[in-house]
């Protein structure tokens, strides 16, 4: 497509819960990344993916948090058992090649806004 | 690990004047570093990079910045601001250890435009 889209926009959902969020990258890029962006913590860099790949899942905040990409394009984002501090802005953002170092210029999607009540 | 501090949490320009955008790093090597914009309900728009070379890089909508190494710095400027600048800029840098790794950003500054 024509840039990274992100769904839902919003989403909001009762504390325990589990909530998938959907990055969609843009066309031939291989190099797929997952940020948070939260009041307290400010940008965090998640998760990345090389392909269908994810070769270091330490940035993930905790267990509850698991991240798939599926035919080297879309990316699921799942939490499970939310809770409120799982509450911020999550943005997808994508490259053409993933290259070493963040050489790359990666393009953002617009983010999916996670509420935890 | 690699760090990046943005010292201005708010910044308040007449419309019309300059602008300059503090951003510090902290890594070993030379790093990759980048501007980001993201204004209201928009996701971050990369304003300009430095990888190497020339230190002062020319980006979109009129910005620039200037990589100090003796001073770990790369401040983004601009010489007259437009009300639509008003927005929240990052400095991020980019340092893999050998593979692709995600962008280390600052907490970002608010810019706010008076008329």
């Amino acid at each position: 497509g024509a840039g990274v889209s992100q769904s839902p926009s919003n989403k909001v959902t009762e504390k325990g819960k589990d909530v998938e969020l959907r990055c969609d990258p843009i066309s031939g890029h291989t190099a797929l990344y997952w940020y948070r962006q939260s009041l307290g913590q400010g940008l965090e860099f998640l998760i990345y993916f090389q392909g269908n790949s994810a070769p270091d899942k330490s940035g993930l905040p905790s267990d509850r948090f698991s991240a798939e990409r599926t035919g080297g394009s879309v990316s699921t984002l799942t939490i499970q058992r939310t809770q409120q501090e799982d509450s911020a802005v999550y943005l997808c953002a994508s490259s053409l090649l993933g290259l070493a170092g963040g050489q790359e210029t990666q393009y953002f999607g617009p983010g999916t806004r996670l509420l935890v009540l | 690990a690699q760090s990046v501090t943005q010292p201005d949490i708010h910044i308040t320009v007449s419309e019309g004047a300059s602008l300059e955008l503090r951003c510090n790093y902290s890594y070993g090597a030379t790093p990759y570093l980048f501007w980001y914009v993201q204004s209201p309900g928009q996701g971050l728009q990369l304003l300009l990079k430095y990888f190497s070379g020339d230190t002062l890089v020319q980006g979109i909508k009129g910005f620039e910045a200037e990589f100090k190494r003796s001073q770990s710095s790369f401040n983004l400027r601009k010489p007259s601001v437009h009300w639509s600048d008003a927005a929240e800029y990052f400095c991020a840098v980019g340092a893999g250890r050998g593979g692709a790794d995600g962008l280390t950003f600052g907490k970002g500054t608010h810019l706010i435009i008076q008329p």
